[in-house]
């Protein structure tokens, strides 16, 4: 158990909708990391939060936004959805350079 | 732009077995960190070893081992004595040293098949 925490583990919804994915990082990790992990895309870095704070965007897509709460918990929102964002979305944190601990993910069905 | 190649898709290794597998990275940091992450069927993504490219000693963990080889920018990890809770999808990963904690980026994976 990596103590990083995501909810829920499953999410089954229709083209259209929009979704929250919601992530708890370890206890003192100031920074939060979300992944997207797709069969043809593999697993590419969508964005960084460190404290409250946007710090780097990967190839996130305009649909989808992210925040960080002052308790450091992150939510990432994802809208307009579309059969290919299908995928596994990860959430990981850390308190120092070097390393990223990854929760147990949200695995998303868009039908 | 930094990139990760895993050249072999898939492997297998019987039991009690050494098996290597292959990593290559593309850079023009000279400073940056590189990991070995394994996916088993779970899905978690579990940490298996981490190299800090200003280190010339190759990192070890247990049964785990790597081969970096920093001119070359091969990091290769070593299973020895595999077991069946080997069996996963094995990711190579890069990170610059940025000072702020930067993002990973991923090889494709090897996918790893430990057979009794």
């Amino acid at each position: 158990d990596s103590g990083v925490t995501q909810t829920p583990k499953h999410l089954i919804t229709a083209t259209g909708q929009r979704v929250t994915l919601r992530c708890s990082p370890r206890s003192g990790d100031l920074s939060v990391y979300w992944y997207q992990q797709s069969l043809d895309q593999g697993l590419q870095f969508l964005i960084q939060y460190y404290n409250g704070e946007e710090r780097a965007k990967g190839n996130i897509l305009e649909r989808f936004s992210a925040q960080q709460f002052p308790d450091l918990h992150s939510e990432l929102n994802l809208s307009s959805l579309e059969l290919g964002d299908s995928a596994l979305y990860f959430c990981a944190s850390s308190r120092r350079e070097g390393e990223q601990f990854f929760g147990p993910g949200t695995r998303l069905t868009v039908l | 732009a930094q990139t990760v190649t895993q050249s072999q898709p898939e492997m297998s290794v019987q039991e009690a077995e050494t098996v290597t597998l292959s990593c290559t990275y593309d850079t023009s940091e000279n400073n940056y960190y590189l990991f070995w992450y394994k996916q088993p069927p779970s899905r978690q993504m579990i940490l298996v070893i981490r190299q800090e490219a200003y280190k010339q000693q190759n990192a070890t963990e247990n049964r785990f081992s790597v081969n970096f080889q920093k001119a070359a920018k091969s990091f290769s990890l070593k299973i020895s004595d595999s077991q069946l809770g080997d069996t996963a999808m094995y990711f190579c990963a890069f990170m610059k040293h940025r000072g702020s904690q930067g993002n990973l980026i991923f090889g494709k994976g090897t996918k790893l098949s430990v057979k009794p």
